[in-house]
């Protein structure tokens, strides 16, 4: 069965530090890979989304996340953490055929140390 | 308007109340999805509109009953809910088809009383 396993809960950086959320998924064939941001009382915004090609996508905000198939991973970075970064992260992974299914991971919650 | 919409964003009702819940995606999508959010729970996919008709009902108690009119909006509609259900509700469309993920709108907070 599909599957995505955020293994961190919470975690807390100093602002300017470096950032990476883990994430890997459970899925058989060639996966569709999303990660989401949801900051307090907001829907979910796209970050960034891996089809196929290159295994280190760009998104917005400055964050970027790279595609380890040998790994089943998908984590997710950032070089310099801002204070605004504060929010919770989702990775989902989609399901092809039907309505385009995702399967979303719990989610990790980044709290931000001036 | 873009994106998606939803109303209100903020609810409070008592158990014997009926109220609805609003989306409206102005994307062209013909997929819609509800989501509900509760604190410390992962996401929960509620109900799933392709192409105007229900393909997923995950369980979802008949107190919540969705209504998809027509592609571009969305309706929950509450009656008898319990404290249990109050929550973040989140709704979503994407485009069958097409894996580029989900759009989704600001969410309604829900509040039981």
């Amino acid at each position: 069965a599909q599957s995505v396993t955020q293994p961190d809960i919470h975690i807390t950086v100093s602002e300017g530090a470096s950032l990476e959320l883990r994430c890997n998924y459970s899925y058989g064939a060639t996966p569709y890979l999303f990660w989401y941001v949801q900051s307090p009382g907001q829907g979910l915004q796209l970050l960034l989304k891996y089809f196929s090609g290159d295994t280190l996508v760009q998104g917005i905000k400055g964050f970027e996340a790279e595609f380890k198939r040998s790994q089943s991973s998908f984590n997710l970075r950032k070089p310099s953490v801002h204070w605004s970064d504060a929010a919770e992260y989702f990775c989902a992974v989609g399901v092809s055929g039907g309505y385009n299914k995702l399967i979303f991971g719990a989610g990790t919650r980044l709290a931000v140390h001036p | 308007e873009t994106g998606v919409t939803q109303t209100p964003r903020h609810l409070v009702m008592g158990m014997t109340n009926k109220k609805s819940l609003k989306c409206e995606q102005h994307l062209g999508h013909n997929a819609m999805y509800w989501y509900k959010q509760s604190a410390k729970k992962p996401l929960e996919l509620m109900f799933v509109y392709s192409l105007e008709e229900r393909v997923e009902n995950n369980s979802v108690p008949s107190r919540f009953s969705p209504e998809c009119p027509n592609s571009s909006h969305l309706f929950l509609h509450l009656h008898t809910l319990q404290p249990e259900d109050s929550a973040l509700y989140l709704c979503a469309s994407s485009q069958v088809g097409v894996a580029m993920g989900y759009t989704f709108g600001s969410g309604t907070r829900l509040t039981v009383v």
